[in-house]
This record gives C-alpha cells, sequence and structure tokens, in this order.
C-alpha cells in the first residue's frame, strides 16, 4: 500500500528565509511524485512532479523539490519565501508502473499550513 | 484553455437530504478521477472513470454515493441520503494519461473543489 507522510502541521517562516516542507513516502517500485498547493478558496494547483532523472525537480513560483531515494523523501524548498505563498501544502505519490486498476490512484499527505510572516 | 471546473462550489444541506455535484474535465482528457478531503484529514481517493467507464471505485466510503459519466464528458456525483460524515471537500480532476499504460507519467489537474457542509 502507498503511504506519504507530511510531518509538519505547520511551518512558519519569515520572509525572504528559505523554507522546507517535509515529505516522506512509501511505494511499490519506483515512484511518481507531485507537490500540489491550496490557495485560500482555490482549488489544488499542481507545483510540480519527479518521475526520472535529476534529483532536483524545479517547479512553479520558485518552488524546487529535492528527491532522496535512500531516504524515501521528496521536500518541497524555495529560497527566499514570500507572504504569497502562504498556503496549504500537499505531497502525493502514486507507483510510476502501471500494475492495475489502482495504479492511477494518488495518495496524499494531511497536508502542511505554511505561514510567511512580513 | 479552460481547467477543470466543479459546481456548485459551496452546498449546505440538511441531512437525508440528496446532492449532485458535477466536474468538467479538461477537454480531452480520457481520466476523470473524485477525491474528498474531509476537514484536516489526507485528500482520499474515490473513483476513476475512463471516458464513461469506471476503473476503479475502490474509494467510495458506500453505496450512498453514486457517479456517473454520460458520454464520458463531464461527471456527477451524487449523494443520496446525505449524513453528517460527508462534509468535506469534494474535488475532481483529470488527466491525459493513456489507458492501459505501460507507465504512467502526466499529472492530474484539480479543480477548486466542492465544500459540501451537512447540517
Amino acid at each position: 500500500a502507498q503511504s506519504v507522510a507530511q510531518p509538519e502541521d505547520q511551518v512558519n517562516v519569515a520572509e525572504g528565509n528559505p523554507l522546507t516542507v517535509k515529505c516522506t513516502y512509501s511505494v511499490s517500485g519506483n515512484p511518481y511524485l507531485f507537490w500540489y498547493v491550496q490557495y485560500p478558496n482555490r482549488g489544488l494547483q499542481f507545483l510540480l512532479k519527479y518521475i526520472t532523472g535529476d534529483n532536483l525537480v524545479k517547479g512553479s513560483y520558485g518552488f524546487e523539490a529535492e528527491f532522496n531515494k535512500s531516504q524515501t523523501s521528496f521536500h518541497l524548498k524555495k529560497p527566499s519565501a514570500l507572504v504569497s505563498d502562504s498556503a496549504l501544502y500537499f505531497c502525493a505519490v502514486r507507483a510510476l508502473a502501471y500494475s492495475g486498476a489502482g495504479s492511477y490512484q494518488l495518495t496524499f499527505g494531511k497536508g502542511t499550513k505554511l505561514s510567511v510572516i512580513p | 484553455e479552460a481547467g477543470v471546473t466543479q459546481f456548485p462550489s459551496h452546498s449546505v444541506i440538511e441531512k437525508g437530504q440528496t446532492v449532485t455535484l458535477r466536474c468538467d474535465p479538461i477537454s480531452g482528457h480520457d481520466n476523470l478521477y473524485w477525491y474528498r478531503r474531509v476537514m484536516g484529514k489526507e485528500i482520499k481517493f474515490l473513483l476513476h472513470f475512463v471516458k464513461e467507464s469506471k476503473q476503479d471505485e475502490s474509494g467510495m466510503p458506500n453505496n450512498r454515493f453514486l457517479a456517473e459519466r454520460t458520454g464520458g464528458t463531464y461527471s456527477t456525483l451524487k449523494v443520496q441520503p446525505a449524513e453528517l460524515e460527508d462534509s468535506g471537500v469534494y474535488f475532481c480532476a483529470s488527466s491525459q494519461d493513456h489507458w492501459p499504460a505501460g507507465t504512467l507519467n502526466t499529472e492530474a489537474f484539480f479543480g477548486q473543489g466542492t465544500r459540501l457542509t451537512v447540517v
């Protein structure tokens, strides 16, 4: 069974400081990993994904994520936080290879609320 | 290009009533998904359509939930009768993954969600 853990319910960071939102995962085989963001009163927006290749993936709004296979982690990062980055962030995983009808299911973490303080 | 759209954005109904949620996927996306987030918890998978066929409905909580996708275009999710525990945000998503596929490598695009409150 797939699972995602986001160990922090909330992350507070000062504007201009670097931010990290943590995510660890469990999946059979190679993972297909995602970060989504939900701004207040908005839907889920795709930020970035990892399939294969470079372990550092760049996404929208200056975000990047680092894939670490040995630690089964996919932490989201940004060098300099903006107040407008304040939102709810979700990490998600599914298996990369097809293995039946359930292969398409995304498994999400509980979400991490990021608050960037001016 | 229009994204995934959901209607209504909010719905407040009484326990025992019926509610129907609608999702219009991105044009050309064969795959359509429903997910739900109960307050403070994970976003959980409900079901997956490929065109008009249900491929995976393992996440549907019980037989009070009925999803359809007539003609392989928009989808509806009906809750009848609604219970208090059905409250949450219902998300719809679509993707271009081709069925069946040896490797899955396209992301799902989500709508803004329908916030359902059962009182």
